[in-house]
């Protein structure tokens, strides 16, 4: 099993360009989210879907959209990268309760 | 609002010694309490989970305690090693699954 899988890596942008952040998870878990990390201010969740179908806003969604396009997958979209964009964005996915599992992030840098 | 804290930010001991992490927060409505290892440059590694109904988990050299009356948990690592070195994370579950972070405590085993 791969767990959480993300792509890209690495993306460097510039002001303005769009890109989506792509997640998948193989472990059948119905709850999916998506999170920055940025120095000092800890990680804090963008959005997050609790099950297929159904998304929600998290404590920083502004500038973020979000589509769960099927139970596997759950993906990040930028329409404007602004630099306070420049962050690790991290995917995680869990059963609601039980213990959560992130991928390796998607270092993102916007000029 | 729920807070976590986690005090020290940073923490340097010699290898082979016991030593104590400690997460604070605010609300003591959680779901579960989470402890993440982070290695720099990579993503969370989840260590152990703690729900709320319980006081403590296990694995191998660690322990987590959790006491929401007082609002703290304790993540204990016993006979630490250099490779024990990393960013250690408290997370707190709320109803939806989602995680609120703490920012912290960065941990270097000396030899």
């Amino acid at each position: 099993n791969a767990g959480v899988t993300q792509t890209p890596k690495f993306q460097v942008l510039k002001t303005g360009q769009s890109m989506t952040l792509q997640c998948a998870q193989d472990m059948n878990h119905n709850s999916m989210y998506w999170y920055r990390q940025d120095p000092g201010m800890g990680l804090r969740l963008i959005y997050y879907s609790a099950s297929e179908g159904t998304t929600d806003k998290g404590e920083v969604p502004n500038g973020y959209n979000v589509s769960r396009l099927n139970k596997r997958e759950f993906s990040l979209r930028l329409e404007s990268a602004a630099p306070s964009q420049t962050s690790v964005y991290f995917c995680a996915s869990s059963e609601q309760g039980i213990e959560q599992f992130f991928g390796p992030g998607t270092r993102l840098t916007v000029l | 609002k729920q807070e976590v804290t986690q005090i020290p930010a940073a923490l340097s001991v010699p290898e082979g010694e016991n030593l104590v992490l400690n997460c604070s927060f605010t609300d003591s409505a959680i779901y579960n309490l989470q402890w993440f290892r982070q290695d720099p440059g990579k993503g969370l590694t989840s260590l152990l989970l703690i729900q709320s109904s319980q006081r403590e988990q296990t694995s191998g050299r660690l322990n987590a305690s959790l006491d929401k009356s007082s609002g703290r948990s304790t993540l204990y690592i016993a006979a630490s090693q250099p490779g024990d070195s990393a960013t250690y994370l408290c997370a707190l579950g709320g109803s939806q699954g989602n995680l609120i972070f703490g920012k912290g405590t960065k941990l270097s085993v000396k030899p």
